[in-house]
């Protein structure tokens, strides 16, 4: 079984640029989360997806977007890059996050952001 | 979990030993947790969980410990190997799958 697949791996931009990632998820998987990683701030939560709707969303500003697809693939976008908005940005996916025994994220390998 | 900024707590330990690491949660009101390794060029990937009912959780030589009381969690790792050689994350989970992520510490076994 394919794990979570996100591409680009690497991509550089430049300020004021926008930029889109995308996931796909474990097959079967509905649920798709993203995570922002940095050395400063760590590890932090962005939105996540589920049945195409935005479910939950961490304290990012507008600029951070995403969206789900019927096939759970997922893409968030970066619009107006800014200097700090370079990260590995991380997708996760699970079964169903409201079943009691499947809350198991897995996660892709990243896309590496580098805003220059 | 609190976020350690750019410098990781580092533990560094003997191939063969155990290993112990820790975390502070930081939301009483979580009810599931989960252990994380993250090695270079890579995501994270799981470990074992424990829900907030359980006190203690085994998997193969893995070994988490919840104490609720004093918001703590730790991951014991039995007779380390050089594979185990990464950072390790705690999380908590607050609603759905919308993770808070301890800021890690780096696991570096010495051969």
């Amino acid at each position: 079984k394919a794990g979570v697949t996100q591409t680009p791996r690497y991509l550089i931009k430049t300020r004021g640029q926008q930029v889109t990632l995308s996931c796909s998820p474990i097959s079967g998987h509905r649920s798709v989360s993203w995570y922002q990683q940095t050395p400063g701030q760590g590890l932090q939560f962005l939105f996540e997806y589920f049945s195409e709707t935005q479910r939950n969303k961490g304290n990012f500003p507008g600029r951070f977007s995403g969206r789900q697809f019927s096939n759970s693939r997922s893409e968030m976008n970066v619009s107006t890059l800014e200097l700090g908005d370079s990260a590995l940005y991380l997708c996760a996916s699970s079964l169903d996050p409201e079943a009691a025994t499947n809350e198991k994220l897995f996660f892709g390998s990243g896309t590496q952001l580098s805003v220059l | 979990g609190e976020s350690v900024g750019l410098h990781l707590p580092t533990l560094s330990v003997q191939e063969g030993d155990n290993s112990i690491i820790n975390c502070a949660y930081s939301n009483s009101a979580s009810d599931y947790f989960i252990w994380y390794k993250q090695e270079s060029g890579k995501g994270p990937q799981f470990i074992i969980d424990i829900r907030s009912n359980m006190d203690k959780r085994q998997g193969q030589r893995v070994t988490v410990l919840l104490n609720k009381t004093v918001k703590h969690l730790s991951l014991q790792i039995a007779a380390t190997q050089p594979g185990d050689s990464a950072v390790y994350f705690c999380a908590e989970n607050n609603a759905g799958n919308m993770l808070t992520f301890g800021g890690g510490t780096r696991l570096m076994v010495k051969p």
